[in-house]
């Protein structure tokens, strides 16, 4: 199995200012013959099952405020969200879909 | 848009068999490239992707779970369902039912249902 590793497992962020997680694959997610990792993003809320975020790596699902961003190739990711919001606490997690898809431990996100 | 429901019991006894179906709404199970998974969670932890199945019926399992899964699909009732067996207290967790968008044109798991909780106790 890939296993992926997040860090933090959580952080506080003032409002308004920048949010960084990063994702670490055991190894490479990245398809050789259409150079796209094959890497997403999910935000879960208290009570409400994952939303997808981002997918290869770096492409933002439609309507996903542009304050989300991907990323990263090969083995090593991050998330950014470029100006946290009082809407964006939540649970946010990396998965793999290279092969027998994996998913992070989680990185909780908090207001400072 | 495409929407996805869990149904089945909440509690079953260990060494049992856990039941779960999932109705799909919104459009045909059978359209596009996609596949459709089951993952779990349990209370407090992070997500673990159980299984898939196309619409041909072909599978691809979590291999830690792999001998005691099976995911079928009824393209009739626009539902496809999870068989667990033999489960333990450790089976207990949210499941959710999900479409996997595959690898051609997108990648990752949207959207999902709700979510139902299987408590495996006696």
């Amino acid at each position: 199995d890939i296993v992926m590793t997040q860090s933090p497992d959580s952080l506080a962020v003032s409002l308004g200012e920048r949010a960084t997680i990063n994702c670490k694959s055991s190894q490479s997610v990245l398809y050789s013959s259409n150079n796209k990792s094959y890497l997403s993003w999910y935000q879960q809320k208290p009570g409400q099952p994952p939303k997808l975020l981002i997918y290869w790596a770096s492409t933002r699902e439609s309507g996903v405020p542009d304050r989300f961003s991907g990323s990263g190739s090969g083995t090593d990711f991050t998330l950014t969200i470029s100006s946290l919001q009082a809407e964006d606490v939540a649970v946010y997690y990396c998965q793999q879909y290279y092969t027998s898809w994996t998913f992070g431990q989680g990185t909780k996100v908090e207001i400072k | 848009q495409v929407q996805l429901q869990e149904s089945g019991p909440g509690l079953v006894k260990p060494s049992q068999t856990l039941s779960l179906t999932c109705t799909v709404s919104g459009g045909s199970i059978s359209s596009g490239p996609y596949y459709w998974s089951w993952i779990r969670q349990p209370a407090g932890k992070g997500l673990e992707w159980i299984g898939r199945i196309y619409i041909s019926g072909s599978t691809n399992y979590n291999p830690s779970l792999k001998s005691r899964v099976t995911i079928s699909v009824d393209t009739s009732k626009n539902q496809f369902s999870l068989k667990l067996s033999s489960v333990t207290a450790a089976d207990t967790a949210v499941y959710y039912c999900a479409r996997d968008l595959g690898t051609i044109s997108k990648g990752g798991f949207d959207p999902w249902g709700q979510g139902t909780l299987v408590t495996v106790s006696s």
